[in-house]
């Protein structure tokens, strides 16, 4: 079956521009992370949903990033006003329930010029 | 909060030399543990997991035994293959009140040389 498809794959993006990222999870899984990974560095978390439920957004780094998933499958990760440090790869995962392994998404790299 | 700390890296090992890349975590409560593994080009992908203390987790000749009393999860293989050569995450994830964390530590990128 598929995996966790993220798209686009690579965004450049002028300073000040709006961007939204789009994840295809699998279907079937309730949680789905997204995380931002900086180069040579771990994914930091940035938010959690359970199914349609936003449970944690803790990680999110200002109120330029917003995300959705509003019928529990797709979700969008949008980020106004783009600033050059919001330049990083942007990773999506799911997983069938919680405590379980998590498929990863390819990833959407993000550049902000 | 809940963190992960690894070894940093790069670690560059001959083939068929002996593998430790160390993790320890904190948290409260009991935590599941796991090593992601991210060859060059790919995405990450689950190598193994450990649910709870004593277990040991083991997957393509690489292994890791969830310590509580140590907090730690060390990552070994007992001989190393040019195809090894990865970066290599120790990540935790537990389930609180109403949400559940999943966190990673920085990574170790391996380097095998023939």
């Amino acid at each position: 079956g598929a995996g966790v498809s993220q798209s686009p794959r690579y965004k450049v993006a002028k300073r000040g521009q709006d961007v939204a990222l789009r994840c295809d999870p699998i279907s079937g899984h309730v949680s789905l992370f997204w995380y931002q990974q900086a180069l040579g560095q771990g994914p930091e978390f940035l938010t959690y949903f359970q199914n349609e439920a936003q449970l944690d957004k803790s990680g999110l780094p200002s109120d330029r990033f917003f995300a959705e998933r509003p019928e529990g499958s797709v979700s969008t990760l949008k980020i106004q006003r783009t600033q050059q440090e919001d330049s990083a790869v942007y990773l999506c995962a799911s997983s069938l329930d919680r405590n379980e392994k998590l498929f990863f998404g390819s990833g959407t790299q993000l550049s902000v010029l | 909060g809940d963190s992960v700390t690894q070894m940093e890296g790069p670690v560059t090992l001959s083939e068929e030399a002996f593998l430790t890349i160390n993790c320890t975590y904190t948290a409260t409560g009991y935590p599941s543990l796991f090593w992601y593994v991210q060859y060059p080009g790919e995405g990450l992908q689950l190598l193994l997991k450990a649910t709870k203390a004593d277990d040991k987790g083991s997957n393509k000749g690489f292994e890791a035994t969830y310590r509580k009393e140590t907090t730690s999860f060390h990552l070994e293989k007992g001989s190393v293959q040019v195809s090894d050569s990865a970066v290599y995450f120790c990540a935790l994830s537990r389930s609180t009140s109403g949400t559940y964390k999943y966190i990673f530590g920085t990574g170790t990128r391996l380097k095998v040389l023939a």
